[in-house]
C-alpha cells in the first residue's frame, strides 16, 4: 500500500485557519486521498476525500496538488472542537478496500 | 439515513475469559462491515474485514475470531481474553462503491485484569 507521510502535531489559533499537509509520493493513479479525524476518546470521522480535483464540504476542503504526490487539508476557522487527531489514508479502490491508518497528525487549537 | 450500534460501551472482563462483541448497521444492504482496534497510545489496527454474509477475511493473527451471521450485522470473539487484548474496539461500515468514506462506530473500550 502507497504511504503517506504527516507533521506529528500542528498548533492553531481558533477562528484562524488551519493547513494540514500530507505528502504521498507513491501514489497510484487509482488512490482516493481520504481524511478523517479522531476526537479524543471517540471512534474516527470521515472528513473529505478526492481524486484529483478539489474537494469542498461543510467540515473542509481538500486541496490536491497537480502531480497528485500531495494534498492539504484545510479548516477554514479552527475551533477548539477541531482539535484531533486528523489522518490522510491512501485508500485504493476494490471489492474490499481496507483503511489503513498511520500516526497523523495531532492539531492542538488554542484560544 | 444509515446508522452503526455498536455495544457494549465499556467492558472489563478477566483473563481467560470469553468475549463477544456485537456491531449493526442499519439503513443499508450489503455493506463492508470492518474490525480495528486501538491499543493505549497507539495506532488503529485493522483486525478483520467482511465483504458479505460468512465471509471474513483476518489482517492480523491473534486470539481473536469474527463472524457475519447476518447481512448487517458483525461480531468479534474470543474464547480466551489475555492481558494484551485490552483495547479501544471500533466497528465500521462502507458502501461497496465508496462514496462518502468509512462510518465509524462509537466503539467499545475493552479493560482486561
Amino acid at each position: 500500500d502507497a504511504k503517506t507521510t504527516q507533521p506529528n502535531s500542528m498548533e492553531s489559533n481558533e477562528e484562524e485557519p488551519v493547513h494540514l499537509p500530507c505528502n504521498h509520493s507513491t501514489i497510484s493513479g487509482t488512490d482516493y486521498i481520504h481524511w478523517y479525524r479522531q476526537l479524543p476518546s471517540q471512534g474516527p470521522e470521515y472528513v473529505i476525500h478526492g481524486l484529483t480535483s478539489n474537494v469542498n464540504n461543510r467540515m473542509a476542503s481538500l486541496a490536491i496538488a497537480e502531480d497528485r504526490k500531495s494534498s492539504t487539508l484545510i479548516l477554514h476557522r479552527a475551533t477548539l472542537r477541531d482539535a484531533a487527531v486528523y489522518y490522510c489514508i491512501l485508500l485504493s479502490i476494490g471489492t474490499a478496500s481496507k483503511l489503513t491508518f498511520g500516526t497523523g497528525t495531532r492539531l492542538q487549537v488554542t484560544l | 439515513s444509515q446508522t452503526i450500534h455498536q455495544w457494549p460501551a465499556t467492558l472489563v472482563q478477566p483473563v481467560g475469559s470469553p468475549l463477544s462483541l456485537e456491531c449493526t448497521v442499519e439503513g443499508t444492504s450489503n455493506p463492508n462491515l470492518y474490525w480495528y482496534r486501538q491499543a493505549a497510545g497507539r495506532g488503529l489496527q485493522l483486525l478483520f474485514y467482511s465483504v458479505g454474509i460468512g465471509q471474513i477475511s483476518s489482517e492480523v493473527p491473534q486470539n481473536l475470531s469474527a463472524s457475519r451471521p447476518q447481512d448487517r450485522q458483525f461480531i468479534l470473539s474470543s474464547k480466551k481474553l489475555l492481558l494484551s487484548d485490552s483495547g479501544f474496539y471500533l466497528c465500521a461500515w462502507t458502501h461497496k462503491v465508496i462514496r462518502y468514506g468509512y462510518t465509524f462506530g462509537s466503539g467499545t473500550r475493552l479493560t482486561v485484569v
